[in-house]
C-alpha cells in the first residue's frame, strides 16, 4: 500500500524554535507538498517542491522553507516558530501524468502546537 | 485565480438517509479536474471521487457520485444511505492540469451523521 508517511503526530515547541515537520513517501512521486490546515480556513498551501531541489512558494509561504535533498522527502521548517503558527500540517504527494491517478496521497498530519 | 466555496459549514442528517454537499468553484480553465475528499476524526485525508472536467458524465464510486454543472461551475456530492462512518470533514478541490498539479481546497463541509 502507498504510503506518506509524517514523522510527528503532535508535537509541541516554543516560540522562538527552529521546526522541521518531516515526510516521506515511498511511491516514487515527483511532486510533494506542504498545507496548512485551520478550522474555517481549510487547506492552504505553504511550499510544493516538483523535483529534487526545487521548491516553489504556495500562498502563505511567509515563515516557512522546505528542503528536498532526496526525491522521497521534503521538510517543513519554521525558522523561528511563533504562536500563529500553531495548526495542523499535512504532506502530500503527486504523480504528475497519471491520469487516472490524478489526486493527492496525504500524509496522516503533524499538529503542532507553539507554545 | 481559482477559487472554490463551499456554502455548507455544518451538516446533519440521519443515518440511511441521502444529503448532498454542495460546492462552487470559478475559473477560466476549460480541462480540470474537481474532487471531493474526506477527512475523517482519525485525520487521514481520503479521496472520494474525481471528475474531469471534459467528461460529460458524472462519475460515482458506490454510494457517493457527483452531480457536475460545468457550464454553472457547480460540483455537488450526494452520499446515499449514509452511514455513521460518513461522518467527516468533506472538502471540495480543483485542480488545472499543469505540470506542478496544484490542488486548491475550499474550506470545508464537517457532516455528521447521526444514528
Amino acid at each position: 500500500d502507498v504510503k506518506v508517511t509524517q514523522s510527528s503526530r503532535y508535537l509541541v515547541k516554543r516560540t522562538g524554535e527552529k521546526v522541521f515537520l518531516e515526510c516521506v513517501q515511498d511511491m516514487d512521486h515527483e511532486n510533494m507538498f506542504w498545507y496548512r490546515q485551520d478550522p474555517g480556513l481549510g487547506l492552504r498551501l505553504i511550499y510544493f517542491s516538483y523535483d529534487v531541489k526545487m521548491k516553489e512558494k504556495g500562498d502563505i509561504p511567509e515563515g516557512y522553507s522546505v528542503s528536498r535533498e532526496k526525491k522521497e522527502r521534503f521538510s517543513l521548517i519554521l525558522e523561528s516558530a511563533s504562536t500563529n503558527q500553531t495548526s495542523m500540517y499535512l504532506c502530500a504527494s503527486s504523480f504528475p501524468g497519471q491520469k487516472a491517478n490524478y489526486g493527492y496521497t496525504f500524509g496522516s498530519g503533524t499538529r503542532l502546537t507553539v507554545v | 485565480a481559482q477559487t472554490v466555496t463551499q456554502s455548507q459549514p455544518e451538516m446533519s442528517v440521519q443515518e440511511a438517509e441521502t444529503v448532498t454537499l454542495s460546492c462552487t468553484y470559478d475559473t477560466s480553465e476549460n480541462n480540470y479536474y474537481l474532487f471531493w475528499y474526506k477527512q475523517p476524526p482519525s485525520r487521514q485525508m481520503i479521496l472520494v471521487i474525481r471528475q474531469e472536467a471534459y467528461k460529460q458524465q458524472n462519475a460515482t464510486e458506490n454510494r457517493f457520485s457527483v452531480n457536475f454543472q460545468k457550464a454553472a461551475k457547480s460540483f455537488s456530492l450526494k452520499i446515499s444511505d449514509s452511514q455513521l462512518g460518513d461522518t467527516a470533514m468533506y472538502f471540495c478541490a480543483f485542480m488545472k492540469l499543469h505540470r506542478d498539479d496544484k490542488i486548491i481546497f475550499g474550506k470545508g463541509t464537517r457532516l455528521h451523521i447521526l444514528p
